[in-house]
């Protein structure tokens, strides 16, 4: 019943290192998205895409890019990876509708050490 | 951009209480409002939403409620259980959302 999978539940990279997260949906969404969430800080939007090959930044682009190559599949690349970029980070998914909004669909989330 | 304002952050009630998470958004063009539950290691679940053509909507023993003059919404919990502790989020949106800092509910039996 897994609708929307991230690739590893928990990921240790060393400080520089190109870190590649990826998610997947399998319900033919539109839209996806990738945030990151620390405590007291709730769910920040990093970037997000409304259609293949399409890319948007969100609040806190720095340090991080994406890829959507395929409707279904968006990755979240940190170019070079620091320790303020340990977090946990949740890639979602919804539906377009005009006028009308959907709530999201989230991954079960990777949280990512930098050591 | 949309900036949305949670409180309280943390919450602790007595089984079989009521409990009370209210939200703020900045952004008059916000739409739709979800409220998203996150147990602990899991990932974010909608659990009830509203769109801004409603004041007021019910499912069993969750109801949120909008008022779009004064741009806040809240999440009314009632007769709460031990399984209703979690991270509560709520988030508005007129196309991008944007979330609360959450609120850790802690149900106690």
């Amino acid at each position: 019943d897994v609708k929307v999978t991230q690739s590893s539940r928990y990921l240790v990279k060393r400080t520089g290192e190109k870190v590649f997260l990826e998610c997947v949906q399998d319900m033919d969404h539109e839209n996806m998205f990738w945030y990151r969430q620390d405590p007291g800080l709730g769910l920040r939007l990093i970037y997000f895409s409304y259609d293949v090959k399409m890319k948007e930044k969100g609040d806190i682009p720095e340090g991080y890019s994406v890829s959507r190559e395929k409707k279904e599949r968006f990755s979240l690349i940190l170019e070079s990876a620091s320790t303020n970029q340990t977090s946990m980070y949740l890639c979602a998914s919804s539906l377009t509708g005009s006028e009308m909004y959907y709530g999201y669909t989230f991954g079960s989330g990777t949280r990512l050490t930098v050591v | 951009g949309e900036n949305v304002e949670q409180h309280p952050s943390t919450l602790s009630v007595q089984e079989g209480d009521s409990a009370v998470i209210k939200c703020t958004y900045s952004d008059s063009a916000s739409n739709y409002f979800p409220w998203y539950k996150q147990e602990l290691g899991k990932r974010p679940q909608l659990i009830i939403d509203i769109r801004s053509n409603v004041g007021e909507k019910k499912d069993q023993r969750i109801a949120v409620t909008l008022n779009k003059t004064a741009k806040h919404f809240s999440l009314h919990i009632t007769e709460t259980q031990p399984e209703d502790s979690a991270v509560y989020f709520c988030a508005a949106s007129r196309g991008l959302m944007r979330f609360g800092a959450g609120t850790r509910l802690t149900v106690k039996p």
